[in-house]
């Protein structure tokens, strides 16, 4: 079984400035990924990042970095330079490779606000 | 164009009215899931399908019936709906395995109200 714990419901930053979005998960497997995705008003489930289990290396994607701490099973997302499109639900989530297929599990969500 | 369509958007029903949303992807994926979201709750997995005729339960499948006869086509079925079957529906593909290329795509979701 996997768990995936987001303890912030809401975040705000100011335009501009950089925001830390935490995630910890928990699961006794050593194969499985990690991601972050938006999801904007329009409700559209957008993909922003991703992290295989296995790399060290943090992943990044423009303005978003994560932050992978595999020991401590924590997964932050870092979002600089904020934009107020930046503004929505992020979700962060684990998939195990379970029989060929990803079983995903997500987070609550965290909502984001971007004050111009 | 890639997509994971589903239909309808929005649908408000009442108890116990027997309803089918339903889910398309032209991207020859073999897996398909059925998600919902609930405030404070995240996204929960209802039922998936690794390929044709092959489906099983998530971790919400009570109230929900799926079937998978076409690869294309992944309908979620709710025989009964209840009051607490409101929710905002998501469908999602990918190909098999956990490679950056089965990436899961999401349908836009469908709000449903049941009354």
């Amino acid at each position: 079984a996997q768990t995936v714990t987001q303890s912030q419901p809401e975040m705000s930053v100011q335009e501009a400035e950089t925001v830390t979005l935490s995630c910890t998960y928990d699961t006794s497997e050593s194969d499985y990924y990690l991601f972050w995705y938006k999801q904007p008003p329009s409700r559209q489930m957008i993909l922003v990042i991703r992290q295989e289990a296995y790399k060290q290396q943090n992943a990044t994607e423009n303005r978003f970095s994560v932050n992978f701490q595999k020991a401590a099973k924590s997964f932050s997302l870092k979002i600089s330079d904020s934009q107020l499109g930046d503004a929505a639900m992020y979700f962060c989530a684990s998939a195990l490779n379970s029989g060929g297929y990803q079983k995903v599990t997500f987070g609550i969500g965290t909502k984001l606000q971007v004050i111009p | 164009e890639a997509q994971v369509t589903q239909n309808p958007r929005y649908l408000i029903t009442v108890t116990g009215k027997k309803l089918t949303v339903t889910c398309s992807q032209n991207m020859n994926h073999e897996y398909m899931s059925w998600y919902r979201q609930d405030p404070g709750l995240g996204l929960r997995q209802i039922y998936y399908s690794m390929n044709v005729e092959v489906t099983d339960k998530g971790d919400v499948p009570e109230g929900y019936k799926v079937s998978r006869k076409e690869k294309r086509n992944f309908p979620l079925i709710l025989e009964s709906p209840s009051p607490n079957q409101t929710s905002l529906y998501f469908c999602a593909s990918s190909l098999p395995g956990t490679s950056p290329e089965s990436e899961q795509f999401f349908g836009p979701g469908t709000r449903l109200t049941v009354l």
